[in-house]
């Protein structure tokens, strides 16, 4: 099972919106509505920030939003803020019981 | 609230056996499924295995792994167990016991490093 491809990197101001895509097969993204999104501070553990391609647990806040469309997943961060400054990885359901993550996109607040 | 504790990381010989915990409190153990993730220095995260809610009969494993890992899960203790044997230098990585929502990864724990090196 090959990973999901993310930029390496992404970045904006604060205020301003990123964007993260995260591109996976039919076997995955396009085959299931289980696309996750998790923040990673470094030195942290992850924290989940999306569910089920767009939910946001309890806790996130609205700037964060995500969707999908064929193979690619996407999550937006809206008025950045110097803590979202981070590593985020996408994940999906695989199918067969198995899971992938995504290569992982650093995002940086200029 | 949800915590997670893992333990039992260190340094191991290539051909070696190690057996991580993970401890949970916070929430009901017996009605989820548990997995175990890692992340070798500098990469990203792959999934290593799942068990299932209740007697844990449910095993899933990655196919990377061919039959050197398995989990159990110990419900009186709420603790869930990673044996990895035949360890190889490649299996270096931080390993995190998460929470299973059963499909997504809704609580972390903080990890312990396992590293395989003569």
């Amino acid at each position: 099972q090959s990973a999901l491809t993310q930029p390496p990197s992404a970045s904006g101001s604060p205020g301003q919106s990123v964007t993260i895509s995260c591109t996976g097969t039919s076997s995955d993204v396009v085959a299931y509505n289980y696309v996750s999104w998790y923040q990673q501070h470094p030195g942290k553990a992850p924290k989940l920030m999306i569910y089920e391609v767009s939910k946001r647990p309890s806790g996130v806040p609205d700037r964060f939003s995500a969707s999908k469309s064929g193979n690619t997943a996407s999550l937006t961060v809206s008025g950045l803020q110097a803590e979202d400054e981070a590593d985020y990885y996408c994940s999906s359901y695989a199918g067969s019981n198995n899971f992938v993550f995504g290569t992982g996109t650093k995002v940086t607040v200029l | 609230q949800v915590q997670l504790v893992e333990s039992g990381g260190g340094v191991v010989q290539p051909g070696g056996s190690l057996r991580l915990s993970c401890a949970a409190s916070g929430f009901t153990f017996t009605t989820y499924g548990m997995h175990w993730v890692r992340q070798a220095p500098g990469k990203g995260l792959e999934w290593v295995t799942f068990i299932g809610y209740g007697d844990g009969s449910n095993k899933y494993y990655a196919d990377s792994l061919k039959g050197r890992f398995a989990i159990s899960r110990d419900n009186s203790k709420n603790t869930v167990f990673l044996q990895m044997n035949s360890l190889r230098p490649d299996d270096t990585a931080v390993y995190y016991c998460a929470k299973g929502a059963p499909i997504d990864f809704d609580f972390w724990g903080q990890g312990t490093l396992v590293t395989v090196s003569s």
